[in-house]
């Protein structure tokens, strides 16, 4: 069965920096692109980054762009995230999501992962 | 970025009721147009894609439809299982983006 696991969240001071992960089973990996999804505490969901299936295609929300950094390695059947230049606002849990069509469908996401910035 | 608004923002209903929530978009969307529903402390899970289709397990009191810029989503007969908040979702147009969400409850 599908599964998508995130781990790497935490506390961090404003300004430090994250790097998030999110192991992918169940699915042919390298097929899929892949999205990372937030949500701030009693929110709702804000779409943050997608890859393409090769990581040739990438893109990224206005409120994280240069700041975040989205990867994947197909042999290890990871996606990644890396969040530098960390903010107060940045505070949220964050899902990894399968797109179901390369069109941001979102059929299977992680458990998710709690990042807190704050001093 | 085209704005999607979701009425009611909460629902109180009884089990066994008709319940629907409307999504508006900002602008023309098509039909692309996916329905997510979140429990408490959970994940969001795909309901409906491509405005009216079902995904695969999701029961069949669960429907969709609509195009354009005006959405429908229908519970046929609400069950206590149901309570969740539901988003709406276009991707049509990078970035995509949700509707601000309906908390359902049990009245």
């Amino acid at each position: 069965q599908v599964q998508l696991v995130e781990s790497g969240g935490g506390l961090v001071k404003p300004g430090g920096s994250l790097r998030l992960s999110c192991a992918a089973s169940g699915f042919t990996f390298s097929d899929y692109y892949m999205s990372w999804i937030r949500q701030a505490p009693g929110k709702g969901l804000e779409w943050v980054s997608y890859i393409s299936s090769s990581g040739s295609t990438i893109y990224y929300a206005d409120s994280v762009k240069g700041r975040f950094t989205i990867s994947r390695d197909n042999a290890k059947n990871s996606l990644y995230l890396q969040m530098n230049s960390l903010r107060a606002e940045d505070t949220a849990v964050y899902y990894c999501a399968r797109d179901l069509s390369s069109g941001c469908q979102f059929d299977y996401w992680g458990q998710g992962t709690l990042v807190t910035v704050s001093s | 970025d085209i704005q999607m608004t979701q009425s009611p923002s909460s629902l109180s209903a009884s089990v066994g009721d008709r319940v629907t929530i409307t999504c508006q978009a900002s602008q023309d969307i098509s039909n692309y147009l996916n329905w997510y529903q979140q429990k408490p402390g959970k994940a969001p899970k795909l309901l409906i894609y491509d405005a009216s289709n079902l995904e695969t397990g999701v029961p069949s009191r669960f429907s969709g439809s609509g195009s354009g810029t005006d959405f429908t989503f229908t519970i046929s007969s609400l069950q206590p299982e149901d309570i969740a908040t539901y988003y709406c979702q276009q991707y049509d147009n990078l970035p995509p983006t949700f509707g601000q969400g309906t908390k359902l409850e049990i009245k």
